[in-house]
């Protein structure tokens, strides 16, 4: 089967400018995160979705991050405006749908994010 | 910081040779996961052990872990350097749906 899909791989914008990142789970799987990992860090989440609804985004940085997922397949995943510090790698995995600490995570390749 | 502590932060080895690198958590579990993530590549789930058990083997890998210490060990025998990446522990905290992942020890396998 495919594996989670993203766009674009790399990413360089200008501090302030908005930038967005696509996402396409593993077909049937109901459950969606996005993650932003940071040099020599693991992964941290940001956002995690069951269908279309959000069920924890307390990790989301509100005021210039927004995400969604429409009709529960792909998501998107929005900075605006960018910051120095939202450098990092942007991580979106799925699971099946199962409890999200048992449920094995598939992760897709990432999108480097490189803000200047 | 959210997430666990592993050591080493960095081994290197040669193939042939075992390695073995920790992770230490700071509160109750659920369980625990092992991944690895090669360079530019994505996550790899390896193995989950749950709160229940103490030890647990796929392949060439041996997980174990002691709740009473609130740390876990990876082993990997007879390394290969396509063994050669980071590898995350990832802890479900008691009373939370998600998954806190430490900060990696990477592996360096010489040929």
């Amino acid at each position: 089967e495919a594996g989670v899909v993203q766009s674009p791989r790399y990413k360089i914008i200008e501090k302030k400018q908005p930038v967005a990142f696509w996402c396409n789970p593993i077909s049937g799987h109901n459950t969606l995160y996005w993650y932003r990992q940071n040099l020599g860090q693991g992964p941290e989440l940001l956002i995690r979705y069951e269908n279309e609804e959000a069920v924890d985004d307390s990790q989301l940085p509100k005021d210039r991050f927004s995400a969604e997922r429409l009709k529960g397949v792909d998501s998107t995943l929005k900075i605006q405006p960018a910051e120095l510090g939202d450098s990092a790698v942007y991580l979106c995995a799925s699971s099946r749908g199962l409890a999200a600490s048992t449920d094995t995570q598939y992760f897709g390749p990432g999108t480097r994010l490189t803000v200047l | 910081s959210q997430q666990g502590e592993e050591d080493p932060q960095a081994l290197s080895i040669q193939e042939g040779e075992n390695a073995t690198m920790n992770c230490s958590y700071k509160t109750s579990i659920n369980n625990l996961q092992w991944y690895r993530q090669n360079s530019g590549r994505g996550l790899v789930h390896l193995i989950l052990i749950r709160s229940n058990e103490r030890e647990k083997h796929s392949g060439r890998l041996r997980v174990t872990l002691d709740t009473s210490k609130k740390s876990s060990s990876l082993l990997i025998t007879a390394s290969r350097a396509a063994d050669t990446a980071s590898y995350f522990c990832a802890t479900d905290w008691v009373d939370t749906d998600k998954l806190i992942f430490g900060t990696g020890t990477r592996l360096q396998v010489f040929p």
